[in-house]
């Protein structure tokens, strides 16, 4: 079966260090985005990418940086990572901007 | 701009009775609308959209929403809550003018009582 895997599911690190979560998906879809899930705010969007070499900021993008070299993977990096980043962190894909997203199961990261 | 509200941080209902989550949003253009749930430790998982067409649209457990143009509002709905529906439930939408993502609301936590 498709799926969209996330990897680690936690990652504890320290200030300053640069991160980097990674995000797999098996569906062939084109559409690929970065969330961050905190308390309050609901799902923020980070950045998007709508096929392969294309990325989009999103609400929350400063600080993050992604990149697509293929359909299959969407990295997400920290570049220096601050304590306003701690947040569970979800990847999604779609096929079309009107279809459903399909999430991976999140990555919890602690900057210490 | 799109945003979305769910004014309610949490919604307690016994078992049995009838469930409503509420949605509000706001686009400049048309609105494509989906609801999605939340089990602990968990992504996201869809439960049903509207893109044109019905006004009530049915998904997955037995949810169905209600899309009112004129109240701006996709309420979630359930006639009969099992406990097994406690969860988080997340409103989201995106505008139909193309390359955009989904906008989500900040989550509505259903507790169903036995």
């Amino acid at each position: 079966d498709a799926e969209i895997t996330q990897s680690p599911r936690h990652k504890i690190t320290e200030t300053g260090r640069q991160v980097t979560l990674a995000c797999h998906q098996t569906w062939n879809h084109n559409n690929m985005f970065w969330y961050r899930q905190d308390l309050g705010h609901g799902l923020r969007l980070i950045h998007y990418s709508y096929g392969v070499q294309d990325t989009n900021k999103g609400e929350v993008s400063d600080g993050y940086s992604v990149s697509r070299s293929n359909t299959e993977d969407l990295p997400l990096t920290l570049e220096s990572a601050a304590s306003s980043q701690t947040s569970v962190y979800f990847c999604a894909s779609s096929r079309g901007y009107n279809s459903p997203l399909h999430f991976g199961n999140g990555t919890r990261l602690t900057v210490t | 701009a799109q945003s979305v509200a769910q004014p309610e941080d949490q919604v307690n209902v016994a078992e049995g009775n009838p469930l409503t989550v509420k949605c509000t949003y706001s686009v400049s253009g048309n609105p494509y609308l989906f609801w999605y749930v939340q089990y602990p430790n968990r992504g996201l998982q869809f439960l049903l959209k509207y893109i044109t067409g019905d006004n009530l649209v049915k998904g997955s457990y037995g949810f169905e929403a209600e899309f009112n143009k004129s109240q701006t509002s996709f309420h979630l709905k359930k006639p009969s809550a099992l406990v097994s529906d406690s969860a988080l439930y997340f409103c989201a939408v995106v505008e139909d003018t193309g390359r955009r993502a989904l906008t989500f609301g900040s989550g509505t936590r259903l507790q169903v009582q036995p």
